[in-house]
């Protein structure tokens, strides 16, 4: 399958403490898009690359998010000082621009647990 | 982003044509019509866009009124695997801004 994957599909963690998830993109996407939901809620979008460079953030991206895409492929996310509210299904997408962009693939998210 | 306005739900009998519709009413003449489901416990799913004509692939038609302040998603024999929620997008730069979306229940 070479669908966009995530790891791990799901994570526990106690409030605190760090946490990251990695992204893998269809192999040749130059995009990288991050959203996140919450039960009942559509996606939110958080951030997004083009090859390495991050070139939008959302306001939802508070200061213990960070994201990276070092050599334009694979993205991590980390999220520092976990908190309750950071409780959500964290979604990661990829497109190519060279084919317009309008189809963004989504993996199938990470689910984070904060207790 | 242009706002967009959807049924929280629907119903749709398995077999026949769905027909979900939205209203963009602030769009702008440079913002594409998007639609993605996302089925239970998976990620969104692109299903098809437009600008100002009617498309249709395999999936479903994407049926865009004249002046572009609404659209009908249609998918044309539904199944039960059709069972998702449905989003309706206007967008016109690189970020997806989802809504809430109709959920489509299709009936055995």
């Amino acid at each position: 399958d070479t669908g966009v994957s995530q790891n791990p599909r799901h994570k526990i963690t106690k409030r605190g403490q760090n946490v990251t998830f990695r992204c893998d993109p269809i192999s040749e996407h130059n995009r990288l898009y991050w959203y996140r939901q919450t039960l009942g809620q559509g996606p939110e979008f958080l951030t997004y690359f083009q090859n390495e460079a991050q070139l939008e953030k959302s306001r939802l991206l508070s200061d213990r998010f960070s994201a990276e895409r070092p050599k334009g492929s694979f993205s991590t996310l980390e999220i520092q000082r976990t908190e309750q509210g950071d409780s959500a299904m964290y979604l990661c997408a990829s497109s190519a621009t060279d084919r317009g962009g309008h189809e963004q693939y989504f993996g199938p998210g990470t689910r984070l647990t904060v207790t | 982003d242009a706002k967009t306005t959807q049924p929280p739900s629907m119903d749709c009998a398995e077999g026949r044509a769905a027909n979900l519709p939205c209203n963009h009413s602030t769009i702008s003449g440079n913002e594409y019509v998007y639609w993605y489901r996302q089925i239970h416990s998976q990620g969104p799913q692109y299903i098809i866009h437009g600008l100002k004509n009617n498309e249709t692939n395999e999936m479903a038609s994407l049926i865009i009124t004249e002046d572009r302040k609404s659209s009908t998603l249609i998918l044309p024999h539904a199944t039960l695997r059709d069972t998702a929620v449905y989003y309706c997008i206007v967008r016109r730069d690189d970020k997806i801004i989802f809504g809430k979306g109709t959920r489509l229940h299709i009936l055995p």
